[in-house]
């Protein structure tokens, strides 16, 4: 079964502060697909990123940075110098090749940076 | 560029009334569509995803019914609705299965009374 779990509820950081994000993930599928959305207060959801599973180079992509690690079926989101923007709702999801683009979430992280 | 659009943003309804929530999507052929629902304090679940005309999956048994009238339309319903249908409702499509992002919809907020 697939599954993607975001242990931390919500986290409160202070402007400027960086902040990490956890995603774990199951399936024992080989070709899958690892996505990061963001959740504004207005609710529409905003693609981050995406990563295929024969590619484990971390990304970064300004204050934003992924670390995907196979060993350990992490797909982690680290803010660099957060924001008061940045306040929204994460969400990590999990994509199994051939499955007509299905995708399966985790329950979120809330996110609050404080000024 | 490729657009969707999901309507209305907000919705009261009593309980026992019927439901229509609209998609559609613009600037593309044969997307797959999908409905989310978001309850409170829970992520996505998916309800149905459809990958061309007429033709619908369900994830969940539930109180509603999706539909594909035409290519970039899709309807989600109920008959008679349930207070445990009150949530968030987003609509999105992604290109052809299952290796690209799904891209979203503003969402609708059900509140059911």
């Amino acid at each position: 079964a697939q599954k993607v779990t975001q242990a931390q509820t919500e986290i409160s950081v202070v402007e400027k502060e960086d902040v990490t994000l956890d995603c774990v993930y199951e399936t024992r599928d080989t070709t899958y697909y690892l996505f990061w959305y963001k959740q504004p207060p207005s609710g529409e959801l905003v693609f981050l990123i995406r990563r295929n599973s024969f590619d484990e180079q971390n990304e970064i992509s300004g204050r934003y940075s992924w670390n995907f690690q196979k060993s350990t079926s992490s797909f982690n989101f680290t803010i660099t110098a957060s924001q008061v923007v940045d306040s929204a709702v994460y969400f990590c999801a999990l994509l199994v090749g051939g499955s007509q683009g299905n995708l399966i979430f985790g329950k979120g992280t809330k996110l609050s940076v404080k000024p | 560029s490729q657009t969707i659009h999901q309507w209305p943003a907000t919705l009261v309804q009593p309980v026992g009334s019927p439901l229509s929530l609209e998609c559609t999507v613009e600037g593309t052929s044969n997307p797959n569509l999908y409905w989310y629902r978001q309850a409170a304090g829970r992520g996505l679940q998916l309800l149905f995803y459809s990958v061309g005309i007429g033709q619908i999956s369900s994830e969940v048994p539930q109180n509603l019914s999706a539909s594909r009238p035409q290519d970039r339309q899709f309807i989600l319903s109920s008959k008679k609705l349930l207070l445990s249908d009150s949530g968030f409702y987003l609509c999105a499509w992604s290109v052809g299965a299952g290796s690209g992002e799904a891209f979203f919809g503003q969402g609708t907020r059900l509140t059911v009374v």
